[in-house]
This record gives structure tokens, C-alpha cells and sequence, in this order.
């Protein structure tokens, strides 16, 4: 069984450009969720996918969007770019619904730079 | 709004000494609480977990948490910190249906030999 594995491991682009961050999700897993970590703090939700339908979004403006995949793999997309956008990028996933039970299992993370 | 205050950014304790770490909650509902553990350049990765029942939780490695609802708490503990401890811990909450997780800021952990 595989775990979360996202790419790439590192990006570095400039301000105003776009951004593609890959996420696949475990075996069996349906829901992905994104948070970004900001150096020294602590991961925030960016949105979460299930069932390649978008569910439950946090405090992110609109360039911050995503997909969900018929196989689950999921792409974060970042429209933009801008210095604070600079973060580490993580990918969770679990099965059904974020819930009682269902643990959110992370990836690695993609450190992206923006200067 | 959920929110979660970790005391302390940065703890130091020796190697085989007792590790705390705390974590306060603020939640309207019944939370259920997480606590994670990152590596340096690596994801989180769960350590335990409260939803229901038994207020004492075990996780991996060693460490545990207790859920006090009195007091608005979950803090880590481990006996006996080993050096391989060494890592940022968060605490998380997340209200069912939520659908997200809230984490605190972070400690992170030295043992000194």
C-alpha cells in the first residue's frame, strides 16, 4: 500500500506566475484536503475535495483552486503569485469524509518559493 | 470559530526526562483532538488520536494525551524522551462535519544528550 506522495519536492517561480502542485492520494482514499504551512506556523486548510467535487473551502481568495481526479489524485493550482504564497504545500488524504474516524493521512509536502 | 493555543513554541528537555506538551482548545461542540508530528523536511504524520470514549489516549512511540474537557486540554506527555523525539509537534482540533482540521502554531521539541 502506498502512502500520500506529492510533486514536485520543490518549485521556485516568481511573482505573477501560475502554479501546478500534484497530490496522490492513498489506496482507497476518496478525499483530499490541502493546507498550506508558512515558515514557523501551522498548516492551514486551504480546501478539500471528495469525489472530484469541491467540499468545504478555508480562508483562501478564489487564485487558489483545485481539482480532484477520477482515480482521486488531486492538482492545486495557484493563480498570481505572490511573495507570501511562499509555503510548504500538503496534501492529506482519507477515506470518505473527514469525520469521526477518518484519519487525514499527509504527504510530503511541496516547498514552494516565490520571488 | 475553533481555535487551538500551544504553550510554548519551543521545549528542551533532556534525554529521559519527562516531555509535556501542552495544548488548549476552544471549540463549541464537542472536539475531536489530534496530535502530529513533523519531521525536519518531511509531512505530518499522526501520532494519536481522541474522539470518544476513554479520555487517555496511546499513540505511537511512546507518547500519550488526555482529554480534559474541564479544562479545555489535550496535552502530550511521554515518560521518558529519547533523542529521536526531536520534531515540531501540532495539535489539531476538528468539529464533525467540519471537514478540516485547525492546528496550532507548533513546539518544537529539543533533547539535549
Amino acid at each position: 500500500e502506498t502512502g500520500v506522495t506529492q510533486s514536485p519536492t520543490h518549485l521556485i517561480k516568481t511573482r505573477g506566475q501560475q502554479v501546478t502542485l500534484r497530490c496522490s492520494s492513498q489506496s482507497g482514499h476518496n478525499t483530499v484536503s490541502w493546507y498550506q504551512q508558512a515558515l514557523g506556523q501551522g498548516p492551514q486548510f486551504i480546501f478539500q475535495y471528495y469525489r472530484e467535487e469541491e467540499n468545504g473551502r478555508g480562508n483562501f481568495p478564489p487564485r487558489f483552486s483545485g481539482l480532484q481526479f477520477p482515480n482521486y489524485s488531486s492538482e492545486l493550482n495557484v493563480n498570481a503569485l505572490e511573495l507570501d504564497d511562499s509555503a510548504l504545500y500538503l496534501c492529506a488524504s482519507s477515506s470518505g469524509l473527514a469525520g469521526v474516524t477518518e484519519t487525514q493521512y499527509f504527504g510530503p509536502g511541496t516547498r514552494l518559493l516565490v520571488l | 470559530a475553533q481555535s487551538v493555543t500551544q504553550l510554548g513554541s519551543h521545549v528542551s528537555v533532556s534525554e529521559g526526562a519527562l516531555v509535556l506538551l501542552r495544548c488548549n482548545y476552544s471549540s463549541s461542540v464537542p472536539p475531536y483532538l489530534f496530535w502530529y508530528v513533523q519531521y525536519p523536511n518531511q509531512g505530518l504524520q499522526l501520532l494519536l488520536k481522541y474522539t470518544t470514549g476513554a479520555t487517555l489516549v496511546k499513540g505511537i512511540n511512546g507518547f500519550e494525551a488526555e482529554f480534559k474537557k474541564s479544562e479545555t486540554s489535550f496535552h502530550l506527555t511521554k515518560p521518558s524522551a529519547h533523542m529521536s523525539d526531536a520534531a515540531e509537534y501540532f495539535c489539531a482540533v476538528e468539529t464533525q462535519g467540519a471537514q478540516k482540521l485547525v492546528f496550532g502554531q507548533g513546539t518544537r521539541l529539543t533533547i539535549n544528550p
